[in-house]
């Protein structure tokens, strides 16, 4: 079965630079989810998006911004990178409705040096 | 304002005896309740929920878990432990009467089951 694909898997960057993260979701499944999980901690949720409009906003970062394209993959943009943003990035998706579990991508790992 | 609690950063287990991870959470409405797993350097992967009706759930690789009502509890079980079930677990809630999409995840619990 088609899973959630993340690319890259490995990112380094350096401060102040830009990264792009991209998640291709499970076909049929319309809205997307990005979250942050830093070492040791639980994801925290970034961003949302449903039939490629933003729903619903945690907490991310002004520095960050994303978008869901037509064939609903999505990218979340970072720029001004800081060391704090070094973290585990995670893509899910799931079909509309919150009785529906999410369907993680395997993460891209930032580092910021 | 809506959480999840695992009182536990790290449950040990002998291998065949039966597990108990804990999650209690609070929210607003009805909660919709999850349990993932996390492998190391994976991505998180379901293993079973509550939405409604009975409170016993039954999941993936014999897990189970029992939503209680009047507890705010929804603790992850299984009867006999297995070596390949050490992982990290994150019992999660969606509140549907405050965001649509967000999930709050508990901060985790480390659970090793010991040969």
């Amino acid at each position: 079965a088609a899973g959630v694909i993340q690319s890259p898997r490995h990112l380094i960057k350096e401060k102040r630079e830009t990264a792009t993260l991209k998640c291709y979701p499970i076909p049929r499944h319309d809205t997307v989810y990005w979250y942050q999980q830093g070492p040791g901690q639980d994801p925290q949720f970034l961003i949302s998006f449903y039939e490629k409009m933003q729903s619903d906003k945690g907490s991310i970062p002004d520095r960050f911004s994303a978008q869901q394209f037509s064939d609903y993959h999505s990218e979340l943009n970072m720029s001004s990178l800081e060391l704090g943003d070094s973290a585990l990035y995670f893509c899910a998706s799931s079909p509309r409705g919150g009785a529906y579990e999410q369907y993680f991508g395997p993460g891209t790992r930032l580092t910021v040096t | 304002a809506q959480s999840v609690a695992q009182p536990e950063d790290q449950v040990n287990v002998a291998e065949g005896n039966p597990l108990t991870v804990k999650c209690t959470y609070s929210v607003s409405g009805n909660p919709y309740l999850f349990w993932y797993v996390q492998y190391p350097n994976r991505g998180l992967q379901f293993l079973l929920k509550y939405i409604t009706g009975d409170n016993l759930v039954k999941g993936s690789y014999g897990f189970e878990a029992e939503f209680n009502k009047s507890q705010t509890s929804f603790h992850l079980k299984k009867p006999s432990a297995l070596v390949s079930d050490s992982a990290l677990y994150f019992c999660a809630v969606r509140d549907m009467e405050t965001s649509y999409d967000k999930v709050i995840f508990g901060p985790g619990t480390s659970l090793s089951v010991i040969p």
